[in-house]
């Protein structure tokens, strides 16, 4: 099953917050979250292990519920670099080797 | 440079047409991931592959078929295309047979007309 990103798209002004939600409707073992800019190859941000562990990169985190099997990334005073399609991926509890991975948001941040 | 290598970059071809795009994972890494990405679907899962022998399967269509050969690379084969194959097919590798960090090859963009 196709964890749901929300939202969808996000355009920001430089400096300011977002928060991009993950959720799947299964038991997670964990959430990885990739970047992708327009015409790259998406880029590992970071994996969250059940056990609702929170970790950080640079100004970008992001949170674990495994009880909701919800995720949340957090970006903080973006960064005109920050702009890309994000993406969360999810493994499910039975560990089958399955990366799947949400539609996307659209994240596009303004000068 | 993710050190995952993918070829073609760029395939055109037609309806009912047969293809193979290639991938080359990072040296050392065992597995190898393809995926296929379209506009409003995202990163759909294909198939996974560990030091040979498959362990995954996702949503892949029995037109498509894959392998990884002995020094590792692997080959996904494209049958008798439809124009709802038109997509970027991306390539992953990585360490362990466990999904850990995943890093993404460029991609092969195929159009078929």
């Amino acid at each position: 099953q196709q964890p749901v990103q929300s939202p969808q798209a996000v355009i920001l002004r430089e400096g300011e917050d977002a928060v991009i939600n993950c959720s799947s409707s299964k038991a997670l073992y964990s959430v990885h979250w990739y970047r992708q800019k327009h015409g790259e190859a998406p880029v590992f941000l970071m994996i969250l292990l059940k056990g609702g562990e929170q970790k950080g990169h640079e100004k970008i985190s992001a949170s674990f519920n495994e009880k909701k099997q919800q995720s949340s990334l957090y970006l903080t005073a973006s960064q005109l670099s920050y702009s890309g399609t994000y993406f969360c991926g999810t493994e499910g509890m039975n560990r089958d080797d399955k990366i799947i991975f949400g539609k996307g948001t659209r994240l596009h941040i303004l000068p | 440079d993710s050190g995952v290598t993918q070829t073609p970059k760029h395939l055109i071809t037609a309806t009912g047409q047969r293809v193979t795009l290639r991938c080359s994972p990072r040296s050392g890494d065992l597995s190898v991931y393809w995926y296929q990405q379209s506009l409003d679907q995202g990163l759909q899962f294909l198939i996974q592959y560990y030091n040979g022998e498959e362990r995954a399967k996702g949503n892949i269509l029995e037109r498509f078929s894959a392998q990884q050969f002995p020094d590792l690379h692997s080959e996904l084969n494209l049958s008798s295309l439809e124009l709802g194959d038109s997509a970027l097919y991306f390539c992953a590798s990585s360490v362990e047979g466990f999904p850990g960090e995943l890093f993404f090859g460029e991609g092969s963009r195929l159009t078929v007309l």
